[in-house]
């Protein structure tokens, strides 16, 4: 069953400009993950949040959490057009090994 | 380090023929998953192994999908007979804890005619 939900699906944006992709979940998370999919390749981790945290950085990118609404959200500020590939948010349960991931955001940098 | 390898990274084959996917895990790596990926579906969890033991296999399709993790450094995805629509990609992944930073090959693309 998915358990994280990336919103949108598809988003297209001029390059320079910040790209915000949302997750939504459904029960009690670890932890929650993003990360990139380049198109013809394997996925690549971004960036882990754990639960008790509310916000966290690293180069272009910021993860917020908040878990009373059971929502993350990511954003690429300045964005280039090496961004351009897939999104996937994945959410580590608690009593559960393994990470569920979402279906993805498909982010199109425009030159 | 060489990062989570793969092989083949594409497979074209007839239905009815075995095909066998392998995977190394990233040394040191207790977690290895194989997941596949198609458009229809996105990014499904098959199995995973924990110190070579097989953990959690609910997510392999039917008796024809099959897994083996011999060793700390070796997988192998198997599917027999297989069938046009197991074609997807299939990815392996291993990572040092459990719930946390996951490791992905490059993808073995599988095209069964």
């Amino acid at each position: 069953s998915q358990q994280g939900e990336e919103d949108p699906q598809a988003l297209s944006i001029q390059e320079g400009e910040n790209a915000t992709m949302n997750c939504s979940y459904k029960t009690s998370i670890n932890n929650l993950q993003w990360y990139r999919q380049n198109s013809g390749r394997g996925l690549v981790h971004l960036i882990l949040i754990r639960s008790n945290e509310r916000e966290k950085h690293s180069g272009r990118l910021r993860v917020t959490l908040d878990t009373s609404k059971k929502s993350s959200s990511l954003l690429i500020t300045a964005s280039r057009a090496a961004d351009t590939a897939s999104y996937f948010c994945a959410t580590g349960m608690r009593g559960d090994d393994k990470i569920i991931f979402g279906k993805g955001t498909r982010l199109h940098i425009l030159p | 380090d060489a990062g989570v390898i793969q092989s083949p990274r594409h497979e074209v084959t007839e239905m009815g023929q075995e095909v066998t996917l392998r995977c190394k895990p990233i040394s040191g790596h207790d977690y290895l998953f194989w997941y596949r990926q198609t458009m229809m579906r996105g990014l499904e969890l098959l199995i995973y192994f924990n110190n070579n033991v097989p953990i959690d296999d609910s997510g392999m399709p039917e008796d024809r999908f099959s897994a083996k993790m011999p060793n700390a450094s070796f997988s192998t995805l198997k599917i027999q007979p297989s069938e046009p629509r197991d074609s997807a990609v299939y990815f392996c992944a291993s990572s040092f804890k459990v719930r946390e930073t996951q490791y992905f090959g490059p993808g073995t693309r599988l095209l069964v005619l």
